[in-house]
């Protein structure tokens, strides 16, 4: 099935430690996200990159890092900066077509982290 | 800077009514509007994408529509049914990349 794959479910973070998201995706899609969502509040941009060896800043970078040394793999890296890191983070991938920008994103299903 | 509005933040209806989620957004130069849903504690599943040239998608039961000139979308639910109930989030594209500002979203429970 083709998809986006994001794991673990569910991460325990203790303090002063990094902890790192896996996401994968078979859609053979160029463009790669990473969002960020707590209680109340809408999707944050955290990350982004829209082809290999190459990503951008988003709204909220700071305590965060990413690589994209694969097409199909974009792994979030929550670091001991990140002060308030408890949150439901979301992978998120889509085509990039020579019209721009008119296609669709599509999301996995999550990492919920907590800081313990 | 493009901000993005739901109203209602949550919704409760019986079951078998028709109703509509509305979606507003500050800068009308967008390229596209896309509807999700999110059942809790999962990620978003993609219901709805209208292009700036649309004004209409439809799915089954769902329909959204695209006002750009208002700034406005709506999704419309007919006949809807426990299985609806979710938080519905509506999302454009950021500028010239596909990096979506969301609004808050609705809450809907449906009532058997």
């Amino acid at each position: 099935d083709g998809g986006i794959t994001q794991s673990p479910k569910y991460l325990f973070r203790k303090e002063g430690q990094n902890v790192t998201l896996s996401c994968e995706q078979n859609l053979n899609h160029d463009a790669m996200y990473w969002y960020r969502q707590d209680p109340g509040q809408g999707l944050r941009l955290i990350y982004y990159s829209q082809i290999v060896n190459d990503f951008q800043k988003g709204d909220i970078a700071e305590g965060y890092s990413v690589s994209r040394e694969k097409k199909e793999s974009f792994p979030l890296t929550v670091t001991s900066a990140q002060k308030n890191p408890t949150a439901f983070y979301l992978c998120a991938s889509s085509p990039i077509t020579g019209r721009g920008v008119d296609t669709e994103a599509f999301f996995g299903q999550g990492t919920r982290l907590t800081v313990v | 800077k493009q901000e993005v509005t739901q109203i209602p933040a949550a919704l409760s209806v019986p079951e078998g009514e028709n109703l509509v989620l509305n979606c507003s957004f500050t800068d009308s130069a967008i390229y596209n509007l896309q509807w999700f849903r999110q059942d809790p504690g999962k990620g978003l599943t993609s219901l709805l994408l209208i292009q700036s040239s649309q004004r209409e998608q439809t799915s089954g039961r769902l329909n959204a529509s695209l006002d750009k000139s208002s700034g406005r979308s709506t999704l419309y639910i007919a006949a809807s049914q426990p299985g609806d109930s979710a938080t519905y989030l509506c999302a454009v594209p950021g500028g010239a990349t596909n990096k979506l500002i969301f609004g808050t979203g609705t809450l809907l429970a449906v009532q058997p």
